[in-house]
C-alpha cells in the first residue's frame, strides 16, 4: 500500500525566515493531497489541498508544490513567524478504499523570535 | 462547517479495562474514520464506516472493534486496553465524494492504559 515520508522530523527556524517540508509517495494511484497543522493541543486544521500535477499553491504565508512526475509534495513557510510553530502532516489521498487519507509522519516547527 | 465532537476528551484505564471512544459528526456525512496518533507515525488509520451498520477495516486493526450505529454515530472499542494502545484517537467525517473528499476532523481523545 501506500506509504508516505516526510522530512525532516524537526525544524527550528528563527522569525523571517523560511522552511521546507518535503513529502514523497509511493502510489502513482494517490490523485489528492493535503496538509494539515496541529497546534499544541489542538486538532488537525487543513492548511491546503491540492490536486494536479506541479501545482503551486499559496496561501497565508505558505507555498505547496505537488510535482507527480517525481511523487513529491513539498510545504514552503515564508517568513515564518512564531505562530507558524506547530506540527506538519502532510497526508495523501487515494480515491480508492473509502479515501482514507495517508499521512506523513510529522514535522514539528519552531519559530524562535 | 462540518462539526465532529467526541468523547471523553481524555481517558484514563487499566490494562484489561473496557473502553469505549465516541464520535458523532452533524453534518451527514457518509463515511467517518478513526484514527490514531503516535509520534514517529502520524496518523494512522484504524476502521472507517461508509454508512449505519457499515465497518471496514483500516491499516492498524488489531484491538480495535468498531460499530456505527447511526450516520451520526461511530464509536471505538477496545474490550481488553493495553499498554500499547496509548495514544491520541482521532475520528473524522468526510461526504466521500467530490474532488477532494475533505476530511473534518474531532478534537481528538487522550488514551492512557496503564
Amino acid at each position: 500500500g501506500e506509504q508516505v515520508e516526510q522530512r525532516p522530523p524537526h525544524l527550528s527556524v528563527r522569525e523571517g525566515d523560511s522552511a521546507v517540508i518535503i513529502c514523497t509517495y509511493t502510489d502513482p494511484n494517490s490523485y489528492y493531497f493535503f496538509w494539515y497543522k496541529q497546534e499544541p493541543g489542538a486538532g488537525l486544521q487543513l492548511l491546503m489541498k491540492v490536486f494536479s500535477s506541479t501545482e503551486i499553491n499559496e496561501g497565508q504565508g505558505f507555498t505547496v508544490l505537488l510535482n507527480k512526475k517525481d511523487k513529491q509534495l513539498s510545504l514552503n513557510l515564508t517568513a515564518a513567524h512564531p505562530g507558524d510553530s506547530a506540527v506538519y502532516f502532510c497526508a495523501v489521498q487515494a480515491y480508492q478504499g473509502g479515501r482514507a487519507l495517508i499521512f506523513g509522519t510529522g514535522t514539528t516547527v519552531s519559530v524562535s523570535p | 462547517e462540518a462539526a465532529v465532537t467526541q468523547s471523553p476528551r481524555n481517558k484514563v484505564t487499566v490494562t484489561g479495562g473496557n473502553v469505549t471512544l465516541s464520535c458523532r459528526q452533524t453534518n451527514s456525512h457518509n463515511y467517518m474514520y478513526w484514527y490514531r496518533q503516535d509520534t514517529g507515525h502520524g496518523l494512522r488509520l484504524i476502521h472507517y464506516s461508509y454508512g449505519a451498520g457499515n465497518l471496514q477495516i483500516g491499516d492498524v486493526p488489531d484491538g480495535y472493534k468498531a460499530t456505527r450505529t447511526t450516520q451520526e454515530d461511530f464509536f471505538l472499542l477496545l474490550e481488553l486496553a493495553s499498554p500499547s494502545q496509548t495514544s491520541l484517537y482521532f475520528c473524522a467525517s468526510s461526504d466521500g465524494t467530490g474532488v477532494y473528499a475533505e476530511q473534518f476532523f474531532g478534537p481528538g481523545t487522550r488514551l492512557t492504559v496503564l
